[in-house]
């Protein structure tokens, strides 16, 4: 079955600290990865996409994630956390399919990422 | 930009009652999808549509139907409510020609409360 798997559920830092969220997915090839957030409340907000080519992608708000073809993965990271980056983190991954283009995105269970001021 | 259109933002039902959500996409955007998200939970995908028609089906259970109409919007239409379909339900919409991204955007979502 297609999945997709994100290791931390809860994160906690202080401001200032580096974040990586870890991403893994089972699909085989060509997919469309995608890092949203979500604010207390609030919809779904895309971070960053990859589709094709550099597989370093810079978001929003100082997010970066990388594409490893090879160990299925699409981490998310940032250098320097801030108090306003408290928020619930999905990553997402679309198939895409030749003949139709059509594909529903597949989320991860998400991470809760809570930065202390 | 405009943007995804849902509506009602809220709705509060009691149990076997039945709801209407609404879509309104971005214009231009020929495929619609519909995603419920539980409390604390990841969203889940329900539905597609493309020019009208249906697309893929994900988990969407018998008593919920959806449908797209020839201006693109879309509504899912829910019967015998149940208390665990208390959720949050988003509407995504994206363009088959836009380069072969099909990137979703997201509408603010309809929170559904059923009590």
């Amino acid at each position: 079955a297609q999945s997709v798997s994100q290791h931390n559920h809860h994160v906690i830092l202080s401001e200032a600290a580096s974040l990586e969220l870890g991403c893994n997915y089972s699909y085989g090839g060509t997919v469309n990865l995608f890092w949203y957030v979500q604010y207390p409340g609030q919809h779904l907000q895309l971070l960053l996409k990859y589709f094709s080519g550099d597989p370093l992608v810079k978001g929003i708000k100082g997010f970066e994630a990388e594409f490893i073809k090879s160990k299925f993965s699409f981490n998310l990271r940032k250098p320097s956390v801030q108090w306003s980056d408290t928020a619930e983190y999905f990553c997402a991954v679309s198939k895409l399919f030749m003949n139709t283009g059509f594909q529903k995105l597949v989320f991860g269970t998400g991470t809760r990422l809570l930065v202390s001021p | 930009a405009a943007g995804v259109i849902q509506s009602p933002r809220h709705l509060i039902k009691e149990k076997r009652e039945t709801a209407t959500l609404k879509c309104y996409p971005i214009p231009r955007h020929d495929t619609v999808y519909w995603y419920q998200q539980g409390p604390g939970q990841d969203p889940q995908f329900l539905i597609s549509f493309y020019e009208k028609m249906q697309s893929d089906k994900g988990s969407i259970p018998d008593r919920f139907s959806a449908q797209q109409f020839s201006d693109y919007h879309s509504e899912l239409n829910m019967s015998s409510l149940e208390l665990g379909d208390s959720a949050l339900y988003f509407c995504a919409s994206s363009s088959s020609s836009a380069g072969g991204t099909y990137e979703q955007y997201f509408g603010p979502g309809t929170r559904l409360t059923v009590t």
